[in-house]
């Protein structure tokens, strides 16, 4: 079972240069989220999308644009790289918005923004 | 807004030591509350969860129990193991906005030594 799966693993951009990071889950899930994860920060959410067709701002949302492309992908956009935005991504996925469903998680990308 | 908290580390432990991390949330409403656990170079897996008061949540001989009283959702285990060795996250389900998404901690790093 793939889950959740979100590529580049690895990128390393230049300030200004522009990216899209690519998750795609086949759980069948109605949810999906894009967090980023900085040392002693934990996990912050930056866009997520409830269910296809929707998408609404997290925690963190300045500097980046999603899509929903469809039920199965969730697309997060860096539109100008700056160095604030080196970090590590995770997309996820749910069931849903209800609040005891699990939340599934990517291995994340590695992002540098040089 | 709703917010954890858990006890900053690194914790250290031999083999075989009793393990509590510590974690309190603040949340509106009735949380569903997690913890989620990152092995090195991996992305996050659910470690366990409770959705009412007073469930305790337990896997792989890590327990915690929904404590509404004390808004607590500590972490413990009886008798690490090197295997152990992880970052952990407590995490509750935030429903303020149009769906739901988690709220981490900022994450406990477990070294256990043999």
């Amino acid at each position: 079972n793939a889950g959740v799966t979100q590529t580049p693993k690895f990128q390393v951009l230049k300030t200004g240069q522009s990216m899209t990071l690519q998750c795609a889950q086949d759980m069948n899930h109605n949810s999906m989220y894009w967090y980023r994860q900085d040392p002693g920060m934990g996990l912050r959410l930056i866009y997520y999308s409830a269910s296809e067709g929707t998408t609404d701002k997290g925690e963190v949302p300045n500097g980046y644009n999603v899509s929903r492309l469809n039920k199965r992908e969730f697309s997060l956009r860096l539109e100008s790289a700056a160095p604030s935005q080196t970090s590590v991504y995770f997309c996820a996925s749910s069931e849903g918005p209800g609040s005891g469903n699990t939340i599934y998680f990517g291995e994340g990308s590695w992002l540098t923004v040089v | 807004g709703d917010s954890v908290t858990q006890m900053e580390g690194p914790v250290t432990l031999s083999e075989e030591a009793f393990l509590t991390i510590n974690c309190t949330y603040t949340a509106t409403g009735y949380p569903s509350l997690f913890w989620y656990v990152q092995y090195p170079g991996e992305g996050l897996q659910l470690l366990l969860k409770a959705t009412k008061a007073d469930d305790k949540g337990s896997n792989k001989g890590f327990e915690a129990t929904y404590r509404k009283e004390t808004t607590s959702f500590h972490l413990e285990k009886g008798s690490v193991q090197v295997s152990d060795s992880a970052v952990y996250f407590c995490a509750l389900t935030s429903a303020n906005q149009a769906g739901t998404a988690l709220i981490f901690g900022k994450g406990t790093t477990l070294s256990v030594s043999s």
